[in-house]
């Protein structure tokens, strides 16, 4: 069964600070992996999908990597903003089967000006 | 529409009540998802329509729980005899199909069972 962890739970930085949120799983046999951001009251915004082939992926201030065969990801925000502000969460899709996510219990970030 | 909309936002009921949970598709997507978002269990996924079809309801966590899809549209997903254990936020997502690498999430409906 596939579990997906992020460390840390919650994460409190002042403005401008670059930032890495991690992202583990059990299984290596993933389609891909996406991080979401989620806004109190809304619903789920995808920032960034990995390929499982793919090692990183960019959009703006926003860089993730994945490492398949450690089962890790990690999220890097550059020059923090306090509009950064909300939940993050990776979820994975398995290789096989009925691709449904599986979503790690995310990381509360709150960044102060 | 625009995306992925949910009704109602939000929903207090009482224990044994039964409860509707609509949502409402980006148009011309083929698949669409049940998930359920609580505290102390994270986001897990419920449920999931290709067409007007759920190939496997094993997700669904009791037999009170039932989704349904009509028209290749609009999903409901009913309660029965609700539980305080079934407060969460439920979200909808869909997409273009399947294999699509991308979900729209819709806002959720926040459930509270009294």
């Amino acid at each position: 069964k596939q579990e997906v962890t992020q460390i840390p739970a919650a994460l409190s930085v002042p403005e401008g600070e670059n930032l890495v949120l991690n992202c583990s799983f059990t299984d290596s046999a993933i389609y891909n992996l996406q991080w979401f951001r989620q806004d109190p009251g809304k619903g789920l915004t995808s920032l960034l999908l990995i390929q499982s082939s793919q090692r990183e992926q960019t959009s703006g201030r926003l860089n993730a990597s994945l490492d398949k065969s450690s089962g890790r990801s990690t999220l890097y925000i550059a020059a923090s903003q306090p509009g950064d502000s909300a939940t993050y969460l990776c979820a994975v899709r398995r290789a096989t089967g009925f691709q449904k996510l599986v979503f790690g219990t995310g990381t509360r970030l709150l960044v102060s000006p | 529409g625009a995306g992925v909309s949910q009704s109602p936002s939000n929903k207090v009921t009482e224990k044994g009540k039964d409860v509707e949970l609509r949502c409402d598709p980006i148009s011309g997507h083929t698949a669409l998802y049940w998930y359920r978002q609580s505290l102390g269990q994270g986001l897990e996924f419920l449920i999931y329509f290709q067409g007007n079809s759920a190939p496997d309801k094993s997700g669904l966590p009791s037999d009170r729980f039932s989704a349904e899809r009509t028209g290749g549209s609009v999903s409901t997903l009913t309660i029965q005899r609700t539980q305080q254990e079934d407060s969460a936020v439920y979200l909808c997502a869909s997409s273009l199909g399947l294999q699509a690498d991308t979900q729209y999430f819709g806002p959720g409906t926040r459930l509270t069972v009294l």
